[in-house]
């Protein structure tokens, strides 16, 4: 049973901090999604690739955060300084195919910046 | 733009209610139409989905049907369990285009 796979599950971290959160998506698929869920916000898109190239990165901060895909493999979400208010859970998700519109999301990064 | 709307929440039932949430979409072009799952601690999960008009997704006794009459996509289920006590999210998917754009979610709480 594939899955996306998401290290670490829990973290906490004083502001200022550097935070790196991975996620392995399902293999085969080519979309790779990073979301950020809060209670006040609600899921909010912050970036996504295709093949592994960045097509949409509007929805994050830019300042402070990063999204990579160093291999098929490997996705990566980098917050640098951290501050409280990205206390969040962030969900990465993966995609078989374009237009499919289905997307398997991993089981989240319960971020706390204190 | 695209949007999805939501029956606001909570929405409480008791084991063997009929349920209903109800979603509405406004889009450009032909969408496909989803419902995602979300159980405490745990990430979305897709549900079901439709993709043209009239199309009826379903998945284990819950339905939903495109209707591009009325822009809707209600999900229901004949007899609720303890067990799908979750957040439902509705969502929708532009024709080749890999984003979705999702509604605020709906908690369904079910007492025993």
């Amino acid at each position: 049973d594939a899955r996306v796979t998401q290290t670490p599950r829990d973290k906490v971290t004083e502001m200022g901090q550097e935070v790196t959160m991975r996620c392995q998506p399902i293999l085969g698929h080519n979309t790779v999604f990073w979301y950020r869920q809060t209670m006040k916000q609600g899921l909010e898109l912050l970036a996504y690739f295709r093949n592994r190239a960045p097509l949409d990165d509007s929805g994050m901060p830019k300042d402070r955060f990063s999204a990579e895909m160093p291999d098929a493999t490997l996705a990566t979400l980098k917050i640098q300084p951290s501050e409280p208010r990205d206390s969040a859970v962030y969900f990465c998700a993966s995609g078989p195919s374009r237009g499919s519109g289905e997307q398997y999301f991993g089981p989240g990064t319960r971020l706390t910046v204190t | 733009g695209d949007s999805v709307t939501q029956m606001e929440g909570p929405v409480t039932l008791s084991e063997e209610a009929f349920l209903t949430i109800n979603c509405t979409y406004t889009a450009t072009g032909y969408p496909s139409l989803f419902w995602y799952v979300q159980y405490p601690g745990e990430g979305l999960q897709l549900l079901l989905k439709a993709t043209k008009a009239d199309d009826k997704g379903s998945n284990k006794g819950f339905e939903a049907t495109y209707r591009k009459e009325t822009t809707s996509f209600h999900l229901e289920k004949g007899s609720v369990q303890v067990s799908d006590s979750a957040v439902y999210f509705c969502a929708l998917s532009e024709s080749s285009g890999d984003k979705l754009t999702f509604g605020t979610g709906t908690r369904l709480a079910v007492r025993p």
